[in-house]
């Protein structure tokens, strides 16, 4: 079964400190994973997905298929970065499995 | 270009009840997939449509229907409500080209209340 876990419910920082939010997958396949990220009072948005290989905001995901992980990591947080973030695998070309999300707080 | 839109933003229910939720897909996009996220969940795919068809279900009663039209718009309905139902249910548009997924695009939802 395919499954997402995010083992931190919460991640507080401060501002200028590195970020990295956990996330392991179980998935007996080539995954196609991503990053969502949530901000107050905004809709659910793709920030990014392991194919893209890029940078956005900051942030940076490596898919490590040894360890079965896609951790989102930024060097220095900045307080705008403060949302849910939910880590998600497509199932096939249907379905996203998402985790159950890590909010991160950057404090000033 | 138009983004994903959902209707009503906020809905109360009674047990027993049924409900439909609306969906318009983002400009450009055939496929339509639904969500259901309790509160502290991550989003819990319930279905796909596809070219007006059911395309991929997730663990969801038969109550949990779903219709997809001609403007790739769409529909999820719910019939004899419960409790548990109370949720946001999220919309979420995607481009699917030759059978394969794209990135799903997702609307403000709809926030669910079953009492």
């Amino acid at each position: 079964a395919q499954r997402v876990t995010q083992p931190e419910k919460l991640l507080s920082v401060f501002k200028g400190a590195p970020v990295e939010l956990k996330c392991n997958y179980s998935y007996s396949g080539s995954p196609e994973l991503f990053w969502y990220v949530q901000y107050s009072r905004q809709r659910l948005q793709l920030l990014l997905r392991h194919i893209s290989r890029e940078s956005i905001k900051g942030f940076t995901a490596d898919l490590n298929k040894g360890e079965t992980s896609f951790h989102l990591k930024k060097p220095f947080a900045q307080e705008e970065d403060s949302a849910m973030y939910y880590c998600a695998l497509r199932h096939g070309f249907q379905k996203l499995v998402f985790g159950t999300g890590t909010r991160l707080l950057v404090s000033p | 270009e138009t983004g994903v839109t959902q209707s009503p933003t906020h809905l109360i229910k009674t047990r027993g009840q049924q409900v439909t939720l609306r969906c318009s897909s983002q400009s450009g996009h055939n496929t339509v997939s639904w969500y259901q996220q309790a509160l502290g969940q991550g989003p819990q795919f319930i279905f796909q449509y596809y070219r007006e068809e059911e395309n991929g279900r997730g663990n969801f009663p038969p109550r949990f229907s779903g219709l997809q039209f001609p403007n790739y718009s769409s529909e999820l309905n719910v019939n004899a409500l419960e409790l548990d139902d109370s949720a946001l249910y999220l919309c979420a548009s995607s481009s699917t080209l030759q059978g394969g997924g794209e990135t799903q695009y997702f609307g403000p939802g709809t926030r669910l209340l079953v009492l």
